[in-house]
């Protein structure tokens, strides 16, 4: 159980053109989805906050115009890169927090995508 | 005050010995402290969690040692094996609804085989 998905695994988009990534939590629902961002042999970076119905919080530094988050569903998080350039291409992971018991989160992270752009 | 400091950046352990990967925090609030495994081009996937209720926890080869006076966390992996070679990542949080994870910088472990 507890299965996120990621489509697509990998884009390769031209500068300039809009992408978009979907985040699914396939057996459950998931009270929160948050959208990392992780570099070559570096760290998760968390790019934003989302919650079914609600506009996302986003972190400091990142352009909520640039990735725009919808979350449509309880099981249906996407991102989209607006825009697109070379400086965006990285690997975008997204995870679904599931609740436990109480108010304790599980967060189940997605597979991934790679976004190159040329 | 909201880091986790992770060490070693990478380790190198023959098989059948045992991995140590430690993480520190400053944050007195955090209260759920997860492992996460990675392999290249694939998610984090969870490996084992601890609240500091408990000072170890234990599934399989792969132990958790909390010492929350000390602020300090470890992955233990026991009679490590090559199919453990991977990134692992510590993170912490509080325990509550939709809070988001902050994660250690990752050490990348190699296991000879």
């Amino acid at each position: 159980g507890a299965v996120v998905s990621q489509h697509p695994s990998r884009v390769i988009c031209k500068s300039g053109t809009s992408v978009k990534i979907e985040c699914r939590s396939l057996d459950f629902q998931a009270t929160t989805m948050f959208w990392y961002r992780q570099f070559p042999k570096q760290s998760l970076m968390l790019m934003a906050t989302s919650n079914e119905g609600s506009k996302a919080t986003y972190e400091q530094g990142v352009e909520k115009d640039k990735f725009l988050i919808n979350h449509a569903s309880l099981t249906l998080s996407t991102l989209t890169v607006t825009s697109a350039h070379p400086e965006d291409s990285s690997f975008y992971i997204c995870s679904a927090a599931l609740r436990i018991g109480g108010a304790s989160d599980t967060q189940y992270f997605g597979p991934g995508t790679r976004l190159t752009v040329l | 005050q909201q880091q986790v400091k992770q060490s070693p950046q990478s380790l190198i352990v023959q098989k059948g010995g045992i991995s140590i990967i430690n993480c520190a925090y400053e944050n007195t609030a955090f209260d759920y402290f997860p492992w996460y495994q990675q392999f290249p081009g694939k998610g984090p996937a969870l490996l084992i969690a601890i609240r500091p209720d408990v000072s170890e926890k234990k599934e399989g080869r792969f132990t958790i040692s909390f010492n929350k006076s000390a602020k300090q966390f470890s992955l233990h992996i026991m009679d490590s094996q090559p199919g453990d070679s991977a990134t692992y990542f510590c993170a912490a949080s509080w325990d509550q609804a939709g809070t988001a994870l902050i994660f250690g910088k990752g050490t990348t472990l190699s296991v000879s085989s």
